[in-house]
């Protein structure tokens, strides 16, 4: 099994919409992130969390929103999505220090 | 902010060594990651540095100069599965810590 969830995996909507992307890990790590991928622009942080009662904005938080519902499950949600929003998503996890994130499988979201 | 530069694409044959390259700007350092992406999958860690030198894991290595702000990734004895991205990314002070990647280099090995 997997260490860091993500579902769902692939998701198709159209503009406008509500979509929520969700996260679980059983790493038991207390810090967890959320980023996009666009082609040629690398991986970019829209939020952090280091700890259940803990949220940060990233490099590109507007029109996503996060909430961290247990220390093992980081939701991100996007309101009202909107094309510019189709990308990969991935959720990472960390531990204390300066230990390597380690990334679910992502899901790739496309907007129409 | 934090500023980091790699070479977009690079090609090697099997068997070789290739050197990637990555320099950074950043307030504040903290550490440097190499992870590797193969195409459509997830991020995996490679290595990190947050003192100068090398670190060696197997085939990978990994340098680090922090007064330069350079880094590099060197993969030697080449196989076919090392095609993939590299991605460098940078540990700074500002925001508690979070990491800033850079765009990652696409690696092609040919036979």
């Amino acid at each position: 099994d997997a260490d860091v969830t993500q579902t769902p995996r692939n998701r198709i909507t159209k503009t406008g919409k509500r979509i929520m992307l969700e996260c679980s890990q059983t790493k038991g790590h207390d810090r967890m992130y959320w980023y996009r991928q666009d082609p040629g622009l690398g991986l970019r942080l829209i939020y952090y969390s280091f700890d259940v009662k803990d949220i940060n904005k990233g490099e590109i938080s507007d029109g996503y929103s996060v909430s961290r519902q247990a220390q093992a499950k980081f939701s991100l949600s996007l309101e009202s999505a909107i094309p510019n929003q189709t990308a990969l998503y991935f959720c990472a996890t960390s531990d204390l220090g300066n230990q390597p994130q380690h990334f679910g499988d992502g899901t790739r979201l496309s907007i129409l | 902010g934090q500023n980091i530069d790699q070479p977009t694409e690079m090609t090697a044959t099997e068997g070789a060594i290739v050197q990637i390259n990555c320099t950074y700007q950043t307030s504040g350092f903290n550490g440097l990651f190499w992870y590797q992406q193969h195409a459509g999958e997830a991020p995996t860690f490679l290595s990190y540095n947050v003192l100068d030198g090398l670190e060696e894991k197997g085939r990978f290595s990994s340098f680090l100069s922090r007064s330069k702000g350079y880094s590099y990734l060197l993969l030697k004895e080449l196989q076919m599965k090392d095609s993939a991205s590299y991605l460098c990314a940078v540990r700074g002070y500002m925001g508690r810590r979070a990491l800033t990647f850079g765009s990652g280099t696409r690696l092609q090995v040919q036979p």
